[in-house]
């Protein structure tokens, strides 16, 4: 059974552009989750979103937003990028049937903001 | 106070030493415990999940103690593949969705 997918793996873009990270989660799962972590710091929550709604919200600024897909796979953006973006932006996914499903993670996508 | 804590370490044990870890939450609705490894530059994996009872899975053994808050790790016989950070995990449930992750305890074992 495939995992999680991300794409792209890396990712360069220079301070004030957009940036799109895209994730398909596991086939069956409904729920998909956002994550950055950035060097040294453990992972922070960013969204999440289930059968087409986000549902909850980490404390991000507003340039970062995403959606989720009829197919369930979801996009991040990221707006006026700065270089504290840096970082691995990780994607998560779950069944859905319950809030306290396990999460499954993907590979990652490396941002760097130059 | 942060929701999870953890030791960061790094622990550096000997192959077939056996190591602990520990990890405090702080939120009493928590609803769901797990230990997920991350090895360098790459994705958390799930370990295990940990229930109240404890848990065993092979040389692994996990914990819980809801009264104080508690979770902890047992590995034993230490093997070098090991190596990795080891991430306490905590979901609180209800409407939130998110995990609450430790900032992670580096683990080394050497030959």
């Amino acid at each position: 059974e495939a995992g999680v997918t991300q794409s792209p793996t890396h990712l360069i873009k220079t301070r004030g552009q957009q940036a799109t990270l895209r994730c398909s989660p596991i086939s069956g799962h409904t729920s998909v989750y956002w994550y950055q972590q950035a060097l040294g710091l453990g992972l922070q929550f960013l969204l999440w979103y289930d059968e087409g709604e986000e549902r909850n919200r980490g404390n991000f600024p507003p340039r970062f937003s995403g959606r989720q897909f009829p197919n369930y796979s979801s996009e991040l953006n990221v707006n006026a990028l700065e270089l504290e973006d840096s970082a691995l932006y990780l994607c998560a996914s779950s069944s859905g049937m319950s809030s306290t499903d396990t999460q499954y993670f993907g590979p990652g996508t490396r941002l760097t903001v130059l | 106070r942060k929701e999870v804590e953890q030791d960061p370490g790094p622990f550096n044990v000997p192959e077939g030493a056996t190591v602990a870890f520990n990890c405090t939450y702080s939120n009493s609705a928590s609803q769901s415990f797990f230990w997920y490894r991350q090895d360098c530059r790459k994705e958390p994996k799930l370990l295990m999940s940990v229930y109240s009872s404890g848990n065993e899975d092979g040389r692994f053994t996990a914990q819980l103690n809801r009264a104080s808050q508690y979770i902890s790790l047992l590995i034993r016989d230490s093997k070098l593949s090991d190596s990795a950070t080891y991430l306490c995990v905590v979901n609180r449930g209800s409407t939130l969705g998110r995990l609450y992750f430790g900032r992670g305890t580096q683990l080394t074992v050497w030959p």
